[in-house]
């Protein structure tokens, strides 16, 4: 089955600086990512998500990038605030299965 | 705001217990997922339905775990007997088909067993 690494675990970032959270997936078939972020005690909430036909795609202060050949996609977040500290789960579709990366757990510090 | 809907919130129950979560997903959608997350890990799939059948449930433990989805739209997921490394959180998620469309997530369920 489809098999999804996620690096780094942790990332702690000053307030204001950017983060960057990165993907490899294993199945060539995939043909969907998207990028979840999860507070404590809730469920996960989409962020942003890109389809194999595209390489970026950026919304606001987020922004992904996807890498076919290499079978890597990046998850970008610039200007960083205290709210955008959160676990952030990376994921890729291969047929109707959906399969998650382990999270990175981010920290903004002010 | 439409939202997946996951009962109880917090659940403890003894080892060697039935335990049982319901979930009821965005009206319209065909797809339900039922994922496990143990703390400090990504949810792991554990069954999958479209509509009434089920598509997916290669990692469901089926010597105690059971899902059914009987008339295509909310969705039980028991165990029977829980253990204690099923304490986890169980979390459910729909989507309207597959392929390109968002999964919601519920808020899930967090079973503690004792």
């Amino acid at each position: 089955g489809e098999n999804v690494e996620q690096h780094p675990s942790t990332l702690s970032v000053q307030e204001g600086d950017s983060a960057v959270i990165k993907c490899t997936y294993s199945d060539s078939a995939s043909n969907y990512f998207p990028w979840y972020k999860q507070e404590l005690g809730k469920g996960p909430q989409l962020i942003i998500d890109i389809r194999s036909n595209v390489g970026e795609k950026k919304d606001q202060r987020i922004a992904v990038t996807l890498n076919k050949t290499a079978k890597h996609f990046s998850l970008h977040i610039t200007e960083t605030q205290p709210e955008d500290s959160a676990v952030y789960f990376c994921a890729a579709r291969v047929g109707e299965a959906l399969n998650f990366g382990k999270g990175t757990s981010l920290l903004v510090t002010p | 705001e439409a939202e997946v809907a996951q009962s109880p919130r917090y659940k403890i129950t003894e080892k060697s217990q039935a335990v049982a979560f319901w979930c009821d997903p965005i009206s319209g959608h065909a797809t339900l997922y039922w994922y496990r997350q143990i703390l400090g890990q990504g949810p792991e799939l554990l069954v999958q339905f479209q509509d009434e059948s089920v598509v997916d449930d290669s990692q469901l433990p089926k010597d105690r775990f059971s899902a059914e989805r009987l008339k295509g739209v909310d969705s039980t997921l028991k165990i029977q007997p829980a253990e204690l490394g099923d304490s986890a959180m169980y979390l459910c998620a729909s989507s309207f088909r597959g392929g390109y469309t968002e999964a919601f997530f519920g808020q899930g369920t967090r079973l503690t067993v004792v």
